[in-house]
Parts: C-alpha cells; structure tokens; sequence
C-alpha cells in the first residue's frame, strides 16, 4: 500500500533492551523524520534525514540511533532503552524543504 | 525552545459554531503549516501558507499569517463534532530549512 508506515505499532520492552522501531515510505521522499510526542512537550524532533547515507540530530537525540542505507526506509534503534524513553514515537516524510509532511501512525513504546 | 505555541491550550464549542486558534512564533519563517491530529492517530496536515501569503482557504478552513506579529490563526467555520482533535502549528525556518518545528497544540472539543 502506498503510504507512510511504521512497525510494531505497540511495544513492550524492558529497560537496558535494544529496541528498534521501523518506518517505511513509499513515494520515495527525500526527508524523513523521527518525533516523540509526550504530554506536556507536544511533538519533539530525534533525528531527521535529508537523503539517504544523510542524517542529523534534531531536538532529543541522546539515546537513539538512525540510518538511512535506502531512500524508504528510516529505522530508529533504541540503543539501551529507559524508561524516559516511554512515549509515541512518529515517523513522517517530506519530499522537499518547504512541503507539507506525511506523518505515520505512530508507535507506542512502553520501557518497564 | 519551542518556535510555535498555539492559543488557546483547549477549546470547547457547539456544533455549528465557528472555532479559532492561535499561533505565534519567534523568528523569521519560510512557511507555516497546520496540523491536524484524531486521538490515538498521527498528524494530518491541513495547510500551508508561506510567508509572502496573508490568507489561505480550503474547504471550512481559513489560515492568516501575519509576518510582523509572527502570528497565525486558523478559523474552522460551522465546526462539526468529527472536527473534535488537537490542532498543531508547525513553521519552517529560513535559516535550517529542513525541520519543521511544532508547538504543543489547541486542544478542540466540539459537542453536537
């Protein structure tokens, strides 16, 4: 299906786990974004991608890890996850600069 | 530090009625997007005004954008209960084109 998807949708782990969360776009968009979202601080931005093998730190990277080998694909990787890390994480797409945003159904990852 | 901050935090009205909200902003922007969010849901984006345009339409919505106030305003007209959900501002730098940055959102409760 065309779109922008994220897998697993729910998620359990436990603290000290690696845990990676999985984004896919079909429309072949340059830019591609990780946010958690969290009440009280709206949606902040991990890490974000303007093509693929290039990636940079946005607001809230300690923790987290990105690549980007294919255009479609962005995976994030908890590397040793806490339970600060308890949130929803979004994963959206761009094709350009100045464009709107498509965003994916989002991922809620629970750290016990 | 948060670049959007949308006004009011909540909002709560009658089916029919006209809601409003607010955003304001601290530096100069390439353009300015709306988002819509459905509880449990990811972002949907609504419109996008750059910064050389004053007002936008689509369907039920009108967004203003006033550069020398760094504010804007969304106007959803003859409001409907499927439009109860959290409305965010997000604006695009001209300087680090590539993010968007969101603000923590208005909260909009419309009852039938």
């Amino acid at each position: 299906d065309a779109g922008i998807t994220q897998s697993p949708r729910y998620k359990i782990t436990e603290t000290g786990r690696q845990v990676t969360l999985m984004c896919h776009q079909t429309w072949s968009h340059s830019y591609m974004f990780w946010y958690r979202q969290d009440l009280g601080h709206g949606l902040r931005l991990i890490y974000y991608s303007a093509a693929a093998d290039i990636t940079d730190k946005g607001e809230v990277p300690d923790g987290y890890v990105v690549s980007r080998s294919k255009t479609e694909n962005f995976p994030l990787t908890l590397e040793s996850a806490t339970r600060s890390q308890t949130s929803v994480y979004f994963c959206a797409s761009r094709a350009g600069a100045a464009y709107e945003q498509y965003f994916g159904p989002g991922t809620r990852l629970t750290v016990t | 530090s948060q670049q959007g901050e949308e006004d009011p935090q909540a909002l709560s009205i009658q089916e029919g009625e006209n809601a409003t909200m607010n955003c304001s902003y601290k530096t100069s922007i390439n353009n300015l997007q709306w988002y819509r969010q459905n509880s449990g849901r990811g972002l949907v984006h609504l419109i996008l005004i750059r910064s050389n345009e004053r007002e936008k339409h689509s369907g039920r919505l009108r967004v203003t954008l006033d550069t020398s106030k760094k504010s804007s305003s969304l106007l959803i007209t003859a409001s409907r209960a499927a439009d109860t959900a959290s409305y965010f501002c997000a604006t695009v730098l001209n300087s680090g084109y590539s993010t968007l940055t969101f603000g923590k959102g208005t909260m909009l409760l419309v009852s039938p």
